[in-house]
């Protein structure tokens, strides 16, 4: 299948501060990409949808002002955590959709987020 | 939001075929099923999808009910390291496809 790739696999920041954290597809362009987090022990929650060259869309209850999103090329989305608390601390996963309008979305291998 | 229903957790032994049920009464007719497995602290992994005939890859097959409202996820000859989290997604049909994730079936796989 195709490869996504996330950098960096675990992070630990200071409360206060912002993290970014990147979402690479290696070997196919990504129009679509998604980012998701998820607790521990709990299913995968989805934040917000990622088009390359537009706004992102997120979902209700996310705060876009706290999770900013870039979808700058085909390959590559950020997501960057600004002011971070420790409740932010969380396991963050992307996951892009090959092609236009392809049907099958694969995952990154996730990143984790300790906010201290 | 997720539209399917799945039992919390499920035993199979070793060798034995693993077979993971999904509810998903309101599907509408252009909703693909997708599962999709989740070992811990990994990224989901695509296992398979479809829209109303049954298919089959190397991993598994998937049977849906003629009515769509359910279907099978079928490991044939289940291993220990097939022990994950596995998710049985409806497909949004929009411009964005979106995946929204319920809360998955714990397959524990026993020697």
């Amino acid at each position: 299948g195709a490869v996504v790739s996330q950098h960096p696999s675990r992070v630990i920041c200071k409360s206060g501060t912002s993290v970014k954290i990147e979402c690479r597809s290696l070997d196919f362009q990504a129009t679509t990409m998604f980012w998701y987090r998820q607790f521990p022990k709990k299913s995968l929650m989805l934040m917000a949808t990622s088009n390359e060259g537009s706004k992102a869309t997120y979902e209700q209850g996310v705060e876009k002002d706290k999770f900013l999103i870039n979808h700058a090329s085909l390959t590559l989305s950020t997501l960057t955590v600004t002011s971070a608390h420790p409740e932010d601390s969380s396991f963050y996963i992307c996951s892009a959709r090959v092609g236009w309008g392809g049907n099958t979305i694969y995952f990154g291998e996730g990143s984790w987020l300790t906010v201290v | 939001d997720a539209k399917t229903t799945q039992p919390p957790s499920m035993d199979c032994a070793e060798g034995r075929a693993a077979n993971l049920p999904c509810n998903h009464s309101t599907i509408s007719g252009n909703e693909y099923v997708y599962w999709y497995r989740q070992i811990h602290s990994q990224g989901p992994q695509y296992i398979i999808h479809g829209l109303k005939n049954n298919e089959t890859n190397e991993m598994a097959s998937l049977i849906i009910t003629e009515d769509r409202k359910s279907s099978t996820l079928i490991l044939p000859h289940a291993t220990l390291r097939d022990t994950a989290v596995y998710y049985c997604i409806v497909r949004v049909a929009d411009n964005f496809n979106k995946f929204y994730f319920g809360s998955g079936t714990k397959l524990n796989v026993k020697p």
